[in-house]
């Protein structure tokens, strides 16, 4: 257990559709972050929330994404019309402490057909 | 443009072997430097390291930063079948800690 919750673990869908990911944080932290990965690639930052609000969002992330947190505990991640590029491994973390690393989720893992 | 080196991309030992793994970076405002294990699902955390020249130890895996030269290895010693996994190093920059990682480095212990 990571302490954080991602669901689903895997998803298929098929190119054009919309699809949802969320990321539930078992204990309340400031900070969520969302990253991306590709395979044989590092993760990438997409974007992060401090409580409620949406601070940063990376060039990566195009209009088709949106992220939220409504209530500064989940949060979840939504692609419009999907194309197979968006294709990868989503993650989710919250940092430990004000001086601790990160702890990442088992990530939500996304296939484009 | 941030950026976050490792070298090598891959490497290959046999089970005792010693093994250096290093991560350059050019980071704007560095804050941590942090490397994590990933085997076939999400990095684990292993260290944090924000001081020059301070080594972090656990168990057979330790580390250190030299700020100077904008670098840090990672050394594991005795290694082990279950030491295979690719090894992320990440630079956490400016107020926002958001975290750059390099491609990592793959290694394979064979008994």
């Amino acid at each position: 257990d990571t302490g954080v919750s991602q669901n689903p673990r895997h998803k298929i869908t098929k190119r054009g559709q919309n699809v949802t990911f969320r990321c539930d944080p078992i204990s309340e932290h400031n900070r969520l972050y969302w990253y991306r990965q590709t395979l044989g690639q590092g993760p990438e930052f997409l974007t992060y929330f401090q409580n409620e609000a949406q601070l940063e969002k990376s060039r990566l992330l195009s209009d088709r994404f949106s992220a939220e947190r409504p209530k500064g505990s989940f949060s979840t991640l939504e692609i419009q019309r999907t194309e197979q590029g968006d294709s990868a491994m989503y993650l989710c973390a919250i940092q430990l402490g004000p001086r601790g690393g990160y702890t990442f989720g088992s990530g939500t893992r996304l296939t484009v057909v | 443009e941030d950026k976050v080196v490792q070298s090598p991309l891959s490497l290959v030992v046999h089970e005792g072997d010693t093994v250096t793994l290093n991560c350059s970076y050019e980071v704007t405002n560095f804050r941590s430097l942090l490397w994590y294990k990933q085997e076939k699902k999400a990095p684990t955390f292993l260290f944090m390291l924000t001081s020059s020249g301070i080594e972090k130890k656990s168990g057979r895996l330790s580390s250190i930063l030299d700020k100077k030269e904008l670098f840090s290895i990672l050394n594991i010693t005795a290694t082990q079948t279950g030491d295979s996994a690719v090894y992320l190093c990440a630079v956490g920059r400016d107020n926002t800690d958001k975290l750059i990682f390099g491609t990592g480095t793959r290694l394979q212990v064979f008994p």
